[in-house]
């Protein structure tokens, strides 16, 4: 079957820096996707790892292990508007479609 | 980047009714897909929209219930039918680009079923 991972909620303090973990189990694997979705809106791509290791793209980065069947998303120098919820949604093989997590809620503060 | 619109974007409907939501990408995209996201919570995939063949749905849709219209290859369909208020959700049409390394979606319909 398939099963992905997420904490349910994180909060952390503007400039700080937070690690959002995501574990998977699937029927193969061809990719795994991060997105942020706002309240009321559609999901926003952040990043994506096909390829074991670390892809960084600014404040965000993303890594992957495929042989641990896990990834996190990595937020540096929080900022109020990262508050949001974070996707993570895996690629299964020879498909296009995704399947996603259940979604971490995070709450930055002051 | 695609750019994908989505019509209604809301939407208050009578059970027992049927809504049909459009989607309309600016570019011919190979695949299509419908999402739908329930209050509170993550997305979860109705089905894949096939230009030229019938759906493919994930188990627990069925097409009495959702069918789907794929005429070409930068527009599909997605009807919700004979709805309850447990349909009450976000649905959203999300494409994938042509280097697979991403996929958009749409602003989402908010239907809610009274």
């Amino acid at each position: 079957g398939q099963n992905i991972d997420q904490p349910t909620e994180m909060t952390a303090t503007e400039g700080a820096i937070v690690q959002i973990n995501c574990t998977y189990q699937t029927s193969g694997f061809n990719g795994l996707f991060w997105y942020q979705q706002h309240a009321g809106e559609a999901p926003t791509f952040l990043s994506y790892n096909v390829l074991d290791g670390l892809e960084e793209k600014g404040r965000f980065s993303s890594f992957l292990s495929r042989s641990k069947g896990y990834s996190y998303l990595l937020l540096k120098e929080l900022q109020m508007k990262d508050s949001a919820s974070y996707l993570c949604a895996v690629r299964t093989y020879n498909t296009d479609k995704l399947i996603f997590g259940t979604g971490t809620r995070l709450q930055v503060f002051p | 980047s695609a750019v994908i619109s989505q019509k209604p974007s809301r939407d208050i409907c009578q059970r027992g009714t049927s809504l049909t939501i459009q989607c309309q990408v600016d570019s011919q995209v190979t695949m299509m897909f419908w999402y739908r996201q329930q209050p509170g919570q993550s997305l979860t995939l109705i089905a894949t929209a096939n230009q030229g063949s019938e759906a493919t749905y994930e188990s627990g849709f069925v097409i009495d219930k959702f069918p789907i219209s794929r005429p070409n290859l930068t527009f599909s369909t997605l009807t919700v039918s004979n709805m309850s208020p447990e349909d009450s959700s976000i649905y959203l049409c999300s494409v994938g680009d042509s280097t697979q390394e991403t996929q958009y979606f749409g602003p989402g319909t908010r239907l809610l079923v009274l």
